[in-house]
């Protein structure tokens, strides 16, 4: 069964703070994304990564930060969290997107409120 | 614009009714997966398609790239299977993967 981590599962932040949300799998995948959900809404992909030590931006990267240290992690990072950045995200890993019995694994996710 | 169109944005059934949810693309999409997102906010894989139709106990789903539409049916409908819905497709150029706005599921007794 495919696994990804994130932690902290919730966190309060301060506007203006640095936050750092983590995502770790043990999947072996390539893949990884972050995506955010905001309240009554589908997913939106923020940042993702294919390979370590390199990111690729999604639909809404701004303000956002994406690292990619290892096959296995990675980390979103909000240098100056805004209250608009209040939302659920979730971390993914896949083998790849298409092409086969690929399917995207979704960590459970963390809830940020930013005040 | 939003390229995943998906329906209704909530419905309701009594345990052991059953109903379909749709998702329409308003691009050529390769394949699409479909989530049930529970109480607890967990993502759960439900399907995989890039084509046909796959049933999975009281579910089943089918995508239809050619005419741009994906279903997921329930049948006999459990207090379980209350959540919010997804639908997320993969466009053609690859890693980009694009979710509907979900379906609102409640099932009574």
């Amino acid at each position: 069964e495919a696994a990804v981590t994130q932690s902290p599962r919730s966190k309060v932040a301060v506007t203006g703070g640095k936050v750092t949300l983590s995502c770790h799998q043990t999947n072996n995948h390539d893949y990884m994304y972050w995506y955010r959900q905001d309240t009554g809404h589908g997913l939106r992909l923020i940042h993702y990564s294919y390979v370590a030590d390199s990111t690729e931006k999604g639909d809404i990267p701004d303000g956002y930060k994406a690292s990619r240290p290892s096959q296995e992690n990675f980390s979103l990072i909000l240098e100056l969290a805004s209250l608009s950045q209040t939302a659920v995200y979730f971390c993914a890993s896949s083998v790849r997107w298409g092409g086969g019995a690929e399917t995207l694994y979704f960590g459970s996710g963390t809830r940020l409120t930013v005040l | 614009g939003d390229q995943v169109e998906q329906s209704p944005s909530a419905l309701s059934l009594h345990e052991g009714t059953g109903s379909a949810l749709r998702c329409n693309f308003t691009t050529t999409m390769r394949a699409v997966q479909w989530f049930q997102q529970n109480s607890r906010g967990s993502l759960i894989n439900l399907f995989y398609l890039a084509s046909g139709t796959k049933e999975n106990g009281r579910l089943k789903s089918t995508f239809n790239s050619k005419e741009s539409y994906s279903t997921l049916h329930i049948r006999d409908a459990q207090l379980e299977d209350s959540g919010t819905y997804f639908c997320a497709a993969e466009g053609p150029g690859g890693y980009k993967v694009v979710f509907g706005s979900g379906t609102r599921l409640l099932v009574s007794p």
